[in-house]
């Protein structure tokens, strides 16, 4: 069965200070890859995707990400944290069924000044 | 940008009654709408997919007369949980993609902002 695992829940990083959100997913056809983020009490807004082609992803708000096949990873970076990076991110896969997405546990990323 | 609008935002409603959310996509069509449920500090768990003109699909363990679906048109999609309890307290989150962008599977999902449901 297809899964996401997002390694660890919760993820502090102080204000300029890079910001590394582990992904990792079981697969045994090519996934398509997505990093959403969500405000307390909003929705979900897609910070960027890898579906083939370039594996290093740059997305909005300076995030990036880079799928590894070889490890089967799908880690979300950013150099430089800002405290409106404060928020909980998911990082989500699909198959060929339908487009469902499967999402990993989510990450709490909180920023100190 | 694509939008999709959920509606009400937040919901409170006595043990018993029925409850109506509505998903709509305002800039674009879809065929296909997921349903969401998210439990606080959890992630989100897919319910169902709701196909435009056709019965929506459920997830296992989501009771489909519990939680019904319409997809009456390529905008809206609405989700009624009848006979509400205090254990269907949740946030409710909908999805749509857009039908006009090639690649369904690799067309990102827009997301409604949410619908808080209180059951008191």
């Amino acid at each position: 069965a297809q899964s996401v695992t997002q390694l660890g829940s919760h993820v502090s990083v102080s204000e300029g200070a890079l910001v590394l959100l582990r992904c990792n997913y079981s697969s045994s056809v090519p996934p398509y890859l997505f990093w959403y983020v969500q405000y307390p009490n909003q929705g979900l807004q897609l910070l960027l995707k890898y579906t083939t082609g370039a594996t290093l992803v740059k997305g909005i708000n300076g995030f990036e990400a880079e799928f590894k096949k070889s490890e089967t990873s799908f880690h979300l970076t950013k150099p430089s944290a800002h405290m409106s990076d404060a928020a909980e991110y998911f990082c989500a896969v699909t198959y060929n069924q339908g487009g469902k997405l499967i999402f990993g546990q989510g990450t709490e990323l909180s920023v100190k000044p | 940008g694509a939008v999709v609008s959920q509606h009400p935002s937040w919901v409170i409603c006595k043990s018993g009654t029925s409850v109506k959310i509505e998903c709509r996509s305002l800039d674009f069509q879809a065929t296909t709408m997921f349903w969401y449920r998210q439990f606080p500090k959890q992630s989100l768990m897919l319910m169902a997919t709701s196909n435009e003109g056709s019965k929506a699909t459920y997830e296992q363990g989501v009771e489909k007369d519990k939680f019904l679906i319409n997809h009456a048109s390529l905008t809206l999609s609405t989700l009624t949980v009848t006979s509400a309890h205090p254990e269907d307290s949740s946030f409710y989150i909908c999805s749509a993609r857009d039908r006009g962008i090639q690649g369904p599977y690799n067309s990102p999902l827009h997301f409604g902002n949410g619908t808080r449901l209180t059951v008191t």
